[in-house]
């Protein structure tokens, strides 16, 4: 069974840096494509980042670009976003997700991770 | 970037109705689009990618369409609704990035 399970989502001040990740199973890991996509509380989805499956290619939405970076751990099955210089509107649940089209990193995705909550508050 | 724009932004009807929901691109993404579905608090559900291909497990009554050759205008339909089926429907471009998501379609009880 495919899973994905996001961890490490918290509350953190404005300014402030969070990692969360997402330990994918079920599934060889190393040849799919990853993103993650974000949800700010009654609100839409939001693509923020993708990653190739051997990490040479990476994506970002304008709204993040230069304050987060994706990057993944094929040996230990895990995707990573490293956020900084965080702000209000970084607000929401960030999931994780598998890129399901063969031979293109930009994607359709399948399976989805159950979310963590980042909330960037003082 | 491309604005993946959907209408009507709610739209209200009773089980068993014909529902058509559409998703404007504002250029041409071909057949690269993808349609899910989101129930509060659950995460979303990939429904149709390819513009028209069912995905795994969902059922016939979804159905997903582009008009002609343009590749800007993307249409969802659910032949007869379901009591399950109301939710928000989300469209999805991963044409060229940015990859963007239109705002939502909310299905709810008439």
């Amino acid at each position: 069974e495919v899973q994905l399970v996001e961890s490490g989502g918290d509350l953190v001040q404005p300014g402030g840096s969070l990692r969360p990740s997402c330990v994918g199973s079920g599934f060889t890991f190393r040849i799919y494509t990853m993103s993650w996509v974000r949800q700010a509380p009654g609100k839409g989805l939001e693509w923020v980042s993708t990653i190739s499956s051997d990490g040479s290619s990476t994506y970002y939405a304008d709204s993040v670009k230069g304050r987060f970076t994706i990057s993944r751990d094929n040996s230990k099955n895990t995707l990573f976003l490293q956020m900084n210089s965080l702000r209000a509107d970084d607000t929401a649940v960030y999931y994780c997700a598998r890129g399901e089209r063969v031979g293109h990193v930009n994607s359709w995705s399948y399976y989805w991770g159950q979310g963590s909550l980042v909330t960037v508050s003082s | 970037e491309i604005v993946m724009t959907q209408s009507p932004a709610t739209l209200s009807v009773s089980p068993g109705e014909r529902v058509t929901l559409s998703c404007r691109a504002s250029q041409s993404i071909s057949n690269n689009l993808a349609w899910y579905q989101q129930k509060p608090g659950q995460t979303p559900r990939l429904l149709i990618y390819g513009a028209s291909t069912r995905a795994t497990g969902i059922p016939a009554r979804f159905s997903g369409s582009g008009s002609g050759t343009a590749g800007t205008e993307f249409t969802l339909t659910i032949s007869s609704l379901q009591s399950e089926d109301f939710a928000v429907y989300y469209c999805q471009q991963y044409n060229i990035w940015p990859q963007v998501f239109g705002q939502g379609t909310k299905v709810e009880v008439k």
